[in-house]
């Protein structure tokens, strides 16, 4: 079974600079996705940035990066030049196998960041 | 190219009765999404469907709860008998069947049970 584990309940940052929000996971399957979503105060999951387990770059969406580490299981993202709208709670997500029909994604505990102005 | 939309955005309720949400994926989407997310935690799924198929529930969808999607577009999720324990953050999401797979979701239906 896939598990998603985030370690940090909530992480501050001062505005401008780089916070890293670790994810780790477990899985057995040799093919599979890992995303990470932003949730404003408003609700709504935002989808940030993918990385594929066959990806062999980190994967990076503008001011987001991902710290893939296969072999540690870890998927770490990285925002850079923190802005004040960044301050959410960021959730780290895996994706089953989908010749299983295990296309429905498997959500971690969530990181609440808060920028510090 | 609009997002997925979801109707109501907040739904208050007395125990026991019945409650439906609806939800417009993105147009082009063949897949579609139902989550619940309490308080404090990450969303948890609850089906899904491709076109107008239903092709997974998970064990939290009790009798009580059923989704169609009719014709392959928009979707329901209907809540019969409503309990307290009900109470949660109904998302509804929509991706692609091929590539990333990349699941985009609405606002959500936040619903409360009195």
């Amino acid at each position: 079974a896939q598990k998603i584990t985030q370690t940090q309940p909530g992480m501050f940052v001062q505005e401008k600079e780089a916070v890293t929000l670790d994810c780790t996971y477990d899985t057995s399957d040799q093919s599979y996705g890992l995303f990470w979503y932003k949730q404003p105060s408003s609700g709504e999951m935002i989808f940030l940035i993918y990385q594929g387990s066959y990806d062999e770059q980190n994967a990076t969406e503008g001011r987001y990066s991902l710290n893939f580490q296969k072999a540690r299981k870890s998927a770490n993202l990285v925002i850079s030049a923190s802005q004040l709208g960044d301050s959410a709670m960021y959730f780290c997500a895996m994706r089953g196998v989908p010749q299983t029909g295990a296309n429905n994604l498997f959500f971690g505990t969530g990181t609440r960041l808060t920028v510090i102005p | 190219d609009t997002g997925v939309s979801q109707d109501p955005r907040h739904k208050i309720t007395k125990r026991g009765q019945n409650v439906t949400f609806r939800c417009d994926p993105i147009s082009e989407h063949n897949r579609l999404y139902w989550y619940r997310q309490t308080l404090g935690q990450g969303p948890e799924f609850l089906t899904y469907f491709q076109n107008e198929a239903q092709l997974e529930k998970s064990r939290l969808l009790s009798d009580r709860f059923s989704a169609e999607r009719p014709k392959g577009s928009f979707s329901t999720l209907e809540i019969q008998r409503t309990e307290q324990g009900d109470s949660a953050m109904y998302l509804c999401a929509s991706s692609l069947s091929w590539g990333q797979e990349t699941q985009y979701f609405g606002p959500g239906t936040r619903l409360l049970v009195l």
